[in-house]
């Protein structure tokens, strides 16, 4: 069954830039989405098809995708950042969504 | 304002059934797929399946397909997710969210059930 692979964690300091990738033979060909989850919260969108921001996200959240890989990128991290980060993208014929196993960012 | 609310947690016996449901507003249910995401304690999520609630075209992950069963009531604008025969291993928060085409992803999500199989 299809994967996307992402680093387990992340740390960073406040205002350094935060990177994180997700892996997968199918990225050349479908969209990566990428969400944001706090601790005993829903799930929310922070970038969708590769690098569109969604309305009310803050600008410091940008995302790219080249090959096989995704990168949701996060500009001068701030404490309120610190969450789980998970991808998701589509199988090769569209049927099945996955996601990504998540990503902690930890802001020392 | 879009809503998607999901019914409360639940306590249950290994193999009994359940129903959870996840109510929808705002928007023109019949025409926006609905996801269910399964979240495990402390793990990481997991698309179950998404449907269509127009005409009920419906797509399971291979690793949920035979396990559950996804529904709807358009009429009271109703997802609902269903285990005939629920395990400990059945223990986790479910999402229900919604997908509004087929290039976007889930942009609202329901605010999750707990479900609890213990014995």
């Amino acid at each position: 069954s299809y994967e996307l692979t992402q680093p387990p964690s992340v740390s960073v300091s406040p205002g350094q830039t935060a990177r994180i990738t997700c892996s997968g033979d199918e990225l050349p060909r479908h969209y990566a989405y990428w969400y944001q989850q706090k601790p005993g919260q829903a799930p929310m969108v922070v970038i969708k098809k590769d690098s569109e921001r969604p309305s009310g996200i803050s600008e410091r959240f940008s995302g790219s995708s080249s090959g096989t890989t995704a990168t949701l990128t996060i500009s001068g991290v701030q404490a309120e950042d610190e969450a789980d980060y998970y991808c998701q993208s589509a199988d090769r014929l569209d049927t099945y969504w996955v996601f990504g196993g998540g990503t902690k960012l930890t802001v020392l | 304002e879009v809503q998607l609310v999901q019914s409360g947690a639940e306590v249950k016996k290994p193999g009994e059934s359940l129903k959870i449901s996840c109510k929808a507003s705002g928007y023109w249910f019949s025409t926006n797929w609905i996801g269910w995401v399964r979240q495990m304690p402390g793990k990481g999520l997991e698309w179950m399946g998404t449907i269509y609630p127009d005409d009920s075209d419906t797509r399971y992950s291979p690793s949920f397909q035979g396990q559950v069963t996804i529904s709807v009531d358009k009429s009271i604008s109703t997802a609902y997710l269903q285990w005939s025969s629920l395990k400990a291993s059945d223990t986790a928060t479910y999402y229900c969210a919604r997908r509004i085409g087929p290039a976007d992803p889930f942009d609202d999500w329901g605010q999750g059930t707990l479900v609890t199989v213990s014995s």
